[in-house]
C-alpha cells in the first residue's frame, strides 16, 4: 500500500531535549517536506526536500533541522525543543515538487513540549 | 505574502448542504485544493479545480471559483455526520500555501 508514514505519533517531551520524528515514504517520491499545523493558522512548511542530499527551508524552519540521507527518509529534528514548538506535525511527499504534483499526507505526529 | 482566509467554525443539520469559503490574495495559483483532515488522522485530497475553470462538480462536492473575487468555495450537498472534519483550502504556486482550515460539525 502506497502511504508515508511518521513515527512517533504522540511525543510528550521536555524542554531542550533533542528528539526525532522519523518520515518515510514507499512511493520513490523525490520531493518530501515537513508541516507544522497551529489552530487558526493553517499547515506551514517548515524544511522541504527536492532530492536526496538536497533540502531548503520552507516558511517556518527556525529551530528545526533535517537531512535526506536516502530518498525513502526524511526525518525531522528538534536539537533543543521549546514549548512553542508545540504543535501537530506532517510529512508529505509528491513525485516532484508541488507546483506540479499531488502531495500525500503522513498521519500526523502531536508534539507537546512542556 | 500570500493571504489565505477562512472561517474557524461551520455547523449544520445533517441532510443539509455546508459551503465552506475561502478567500485569497495570490492570483498566480494553478491548481486550487480542497483537503479534508479528519480527527487524529492526516489531510486527504477531497477535490480540486484548475484556475481557468468556474466550477468543478463532484459526487456530493461542487468547487466554485470566483477569480475577480479571489473567492473559492466547496459546497457539501446532504451532509453526513461522517462529514465532520476540518477542511483546508490550498492553492499550488511553486508551493502549496494552505488556509487557516474551517471545521465543519455535523449534528443530527
Amino acid at each position: 500500500e502506497a502511504q508515508v508514514t511518521q513515527n512517533p505519533r504522540y511525543l510528550i517531551t521536555v524542554t531542550g531535549k533533542k528528539l526525532t520524528v522519523t518520515c518515510s515514504q514507499n512511493m520513490n517520491h523525490e520531493y518530501m517536506s515537513w508541516y507544522r499545523q497551529d489552530p487558526g493558522l493553517g499547515l506551514r512548511q517548515i524544511y522541504y526536500s527536492m532530492n536526496v542530499e538536497v533540502t531548503d527551508k520552507g516558511d517556518v524552519p527556525e529551530g528545526y533541522k533535517v537531512s535526506r540521507k536516502e530518498k525513502r527518509n526524511f526525518p525531522l529534528i528538534l536539537e533543543s525543543p521549546s514549548p512553542n514548538q508545540t504543535s501537530l506535525y506532517f510529512c508529505a511527499s509528491s513525485f516532484s515538487g508541488p507546483a506540479r504534483d499531488e502531495q500525500y499526507f503522513g498521519p500526523g505526529t502531536r508534539l507537546t513540549v512542556t | 505574502g500570500e493571504d489565505v482566509e477562512q472561517s474557524l467554525f461551520l455547523s449544520v443539520r445533517e441532510g443539509d448542504s455546508s459551503v465552506i469559503n475561502c478567500t485569497y490574495t495570490d492570483s498566480s495559483s494553478t491548481y486550487l485544493y480542497w483537503y479534508k483532515q479528519e480527527p487524529g488522522a492526516g489531510l486527504q485530497l477531497l477535490t480540486y479545480i484548475f484556475s481557468n475553470m468556474d466550477m468543478k462538480q463532484d459526487q456530493r462536492l461542487t468547487v466554485l471559483l470566483n477569480k475577480k473575487d479571489k473567492h473559492l468555495s466547496l459546497r457539501i450537498a446532504d451532509t453526513q455526520t461522517g462529514d465532520s472534519a476540518i477542511y483546508f483550502c490550498a492553492f499550488r504556486t511553486d508551493k502549496l500555501i494552505f488556509g487557516t482550515g474551517t471545521r465543519l460539525q455535523v449534528f443530527p
